[in-house]
Parts: structure tokens; C-alpha cells; sequence
């Protein structure tokens, strides 16, 4: 297992179009997380999974924001009607429980709309 | 909703000095984080702490739990140390991660 793993890397769009992004974690962690990081600021959570199970949301994910993790693997965020604000870049992290043994951290998804 | 502080924010430094970077927060937790950020913005975690002191090669954590700090000392610092280093606690209801803004650290050769 080389680690938690984010595709793309970067991604440029323009306004209004939509992007999805993956989050591979670790194959045995079963907590999933999504942060937002803008530039100078240090991360802010968004949202995170249990398995397949979606229990915590930010209220900084707006109704445009949906995230899945349909077989309790590999998840998904996608935004549509991306908007100049939600330039940013997306990390990914993943736990083996709630913490217990430190998160591991995917190298993110640079997000830039123009 | 946790408040996490940093400081200082920027720091530059001659190669091998002594290092320090503070952390304080405003609700009690559960575990803390160290965490370092290289350009590009992959994150790597150093520490992750409940109590008391870990050490790591020439890195060193502590935490008073009682009156929410934590420090993370570098020893005999080298210009490879340059990074963001971030402090990130959970607890204080939430289960994700609350991150400070990060301490920008430049150590000069």
C-alpha cells in the first residue's frame, strides 16, 4: 500500500462547469476524510465517512458539494457550478478508527476556477 | 467549536538553532496533531499526542494538557526542516481534525 492517494492532482476549470475528485486511502482504514485548505490558511474539515457512512458534514459544504464512498473504499467529492471561491486545494486523509493511530494524508487536489 | 492559535506564524532561523513552535486551544481534546506541509502541499504527520512528550529523531512534542499548549521543538535545525508546521487537534465535539493556520519555518544555511 503506497499511502492514500488523490487524483488529479491539479484541475483547472471555468466557472460554472463541474469537477469531481478521487481519494484513494489506506485499503484497511476505514474513516475517510475530506479537507478544504485555502492559500495561507491551515486546512478546514468538510465532511467524513465511516466505511460507506457519511457522519459528519461542515457547514462549509454547501448543497453544490456532495461527497460518496459507495463501497466503504475509495470516495469521491464533487462540486458543480464551481464558483472563483472554491479555488483551493482538496486533501484527503484516512484512519484506521477515530484517530487512534494518527491520520495519513493523500498530497491533494489543486483546484483552480477561472 | 475549537479555536487553535499558533506561534509565531513566520519564522526564519540560522541553521542549527533551536527551534520552537507553540500551540494552544481553546476546548478540551482528545488527541493532538503535528503536522508538516512542504510546497505542494502534500502533509505529513510527525506527532500525534494525549499527553506528556514524544520524541522523533530531532524533533521533540510536548503537551499540558491542563492548560492546553503544545510546543514542537527542533533540534540542531537544517535547512530541510523548512516547511509549514501545523498544529491540529480533535475533540472538543467534532471528529474531524480543527487545524491552526500553521507556522511558515525558513532555516537558513
Amino acid at each position: 500500500d503506497t499511502g492514500v492517494s488523490q487524483n488529479p492532482r491539479h484541475k483547472i476549470t471555468k466557472r460554472g462547469q463541474n469537477v469531481t475528485f478521487r481519494c484513494d486511502p489506506i485499503s484497511e482504514h476505514n474513516r475517510l476524510y475530506w479537507y478544504r485548505q485555502t492559500l495561507g490558511q491551515g486546512p478546514e474539515f468538510l465532511t467524513y465517512f465511516q466505511n460507506e457512512a457519511q457522519l459528519e458534514k461542515s457547514r462549509l459544504l454547501s448543497d453544490r458539494f456532495s461527497a460518496e464512498r459507495p463501497k466503504g473504499s475509495f470516495s469521491t467529492l464533487e462540486i458543480q457550478r464551481t464558483e472563483q471561491g472554491d479555488s483551493a486545494m482538496y486533501l484527503c486523509a484516512s484512519s484506521l478508527r477515530a484517530g487512534g493511530n494518527g491520520y495519513t494524508f493523500g498530497s491533494g487536489t489543486r483546484l483552480t476556477v477561472v | 467549536k475549537n479555536e487553535v492559535e499558533q506561534s509565531p506564524q513566520n519564522l526564519t532561523a540560522q541553521e542549527g538553532e533551536f527551534i520552537t513552535i507553540n500551540c494552544s486551544y481553546s476546548v478540551g481534546i482528545s488527541a493532538l496533531h503535528w503536522l508538516q506541509q512542504h510546497p505542494g502541499g502534500g502533509i505529513v504527520s510527525l506527532f500525534m499526542l494525549s499527553s506528556g512528550k514524544k520524541k522523533h529523531g530531532r524533533l521533540i512534542a510536548t503537551i499540558n494538557i491542563q492548560e492546553k499548549h503544545s510546543s514542537l521543538h527542533i533540534t540542531a535545525s537544517h535547512p530541510r526542516d523548512s516547511a509549514v508546521y501545523i498544529c491540529a487537534v480533535r475533540g472538543g465535539g467534532a471528529d474531524g481534525l480543527t487545524f491552526g493556520k500553521g507556522t511558515h519555518l525558513i532555516i537558513q544555511p
